[in-house]
Parts: C-alpha cells; sequence; structure tokens
C-alpha cells in the first residue's frame, strides 16, 4: 500500500556535525514532499518543503533532496545544536477531488544531539 | 501571535462518554484538518474541512464526528468513545493550497 517510511528510528550525532534523516516514499503523484520537526510535547513544525519537480532546497542551516528515481528524500541538518533534538517526520502532499489536500506522513525519526 | 489551540490538553474520560475536543485558529484559514498520532503508526488523518459548512473524511474517520460552521473552528466530537481512541490527537490549519500546515499543541485522551 501506499507509505512514507523512514530508514532508521533514532539517530545520535555530536554536537556541531551534520545530521542526515532518510525517508523512502511509495507514492509518486505526490506533488510535495515536507519535513516537519515534532519537539517532545508540541505539535508537529513545519521546517521546510520541496517541490516534486525539484532535486534540491536549501533553507537555514536545512537542506533538503529528493531523488524520483529512487523514491528517496532527505534532510541534511547543517551543524547541529541541542536544539534540533526532536522527531523529524517526512510527509507527503497529495492533492485530492475539489481542491483538498492530504498529508502522508511517515513514522518519524528521533534525533539526539549529543554535546 | 498566529496559532491554533486546543482545548482540554489532557482528557481521560471512561468508555461511552461524549466528549467533544476543541480546535481554534486565528489565521484566517480555509483548511482544517484532525489528525490522530500514534506510536509506530505516525500521524494519520481523521477529518478535514476546506471550509465553513465544508468536512471530509481522512483515513481514519470511524468513531469521530466533526462540525466546521464557523472558519476559525473545528471541533472533534467522540460521540460513545473507546479505548482504542486512546490516542494523541492534533488540530491543523492552512490556506486552501498551502504546503505549511500548522499544528495545534495536541490533546492526549485516555479511554478506560
Amino acid at each position: 500500500g501506499e507509505s512514507v517510511g523512514l530508514h532508521l528510528p533514532t539517530l545520535s550525532v555530536q554536537e556541531g556535525d551534520n545530521s542526515i534523516i532518510n525517508c523512502a516514499y511509495s507514492n509518486s503523484a505526490s506533488d510535495y514532499f515536507i519535513w516537519y520537526k515534532q519537539e517532545s510535547g508540541k505539535g508537529p513544525q513545519f521546517i521546510i518543503d520541496i517541490r516534486s519537480n525539484m532535486d534540491k532546497r536549501q533553507g537555514q542551516r536545512v537542506t533538503v533532496l529528493l531523488n524520483k528515481t529512487v523514491k528517496h528524500l532527505s534532510l541534511q541538518i547543517a551543524a547541529t545544536q541541542p536544539g534540533d533534538s526532536a522527531v523529524y517526520f517526512c510527509a507527503e502532499k497529495r492533492g485530492l477531488e475539489r481542491g483538498a489536500q492530504k498529508l502522508v506522513f511517515g513514522q518519524g525519526t528521533r534525533l539526539t544531539i549529543n554535546p | 501571535e498566529a496559532q491554533v489551540t486546543q482545548n482540554p490538553r489532557y482528557l481521560i474520560t471512561v468508555t461511552g462518554k461524549k466528549l467533544t475536543v476543541t480546535c481554534s485558529q486565528n489565521m484566517n484559514h480555509e483548511y482544517m484538518s484532525w489528525y490522530r498520532q500514534d506510536p509506530g503508526l505516525g500521524l494519520r488523518q481523521i477529518y478535514y474541512s476546506m471550509n465553513v459548512e465544508v468536512t471530509d473524511k481522512g483515513d481514519v474517520p470511524e468513531g469521530y464526528k466533526v462540525s466546521r460552521k464557523e472558519k476559525r473552528n473545528f471541533p472533534l466530537i467522540l460521540e460513545s468513545p473507546s479505548p482504542n481512541q486512546t490516542s494523541l490527537y492534533f488540530c491543523a490549519s492552512s490556506t486552501i493550497a498551502g504546503v505549511e500546515q500548522y499544528f495545534g499543541p495536541g490533546t492526549r485522551l485516555t479511554v478506560t
């Protein structure tokens, strides 16, 4: 069935190092791919998105890469900081009838930053 | 401050006792949605609404109702809660074509 999944459920990195969080998806019909960050006790927060016709998009300390050939999405965080500790979700945005939209989320990767 | 609010944040109830979780947004967004978050299953969409009086089912609508009488509010109603509805619930909103959804802080519901 349709799914958006993650390769690794947990990831630990040293403060200051770069982090790479991966995501595999199975449905090619999505028009956007999105990364959300969820800190403990809070709702998901939008980080960055990439349109399906793009390969790379950069934000502030974050880069998202999209490889449609192998249906793979990654989030790179540069110079990780303690505040980056959270669960990261990838999501697909799919258009539905009558202009509706749907977000399909992966299961999440917990990123832990070691001092 | 632009935000989505939910109430209550925590709720413990018993099987069969009707409850409502409120959701309100102050961004004049047309689109609102409810999700439930369960370990190992991620976030799954329950219902969504594209505008006032327009609602539709998501992936897991069974046992839930919603209404959209005003643009800013989108309450989630559990007419007869059951233990399998114990979960963490999130409300979200966005513009109709927007990619970014704004999420509320969550409501942790326990049904005994």
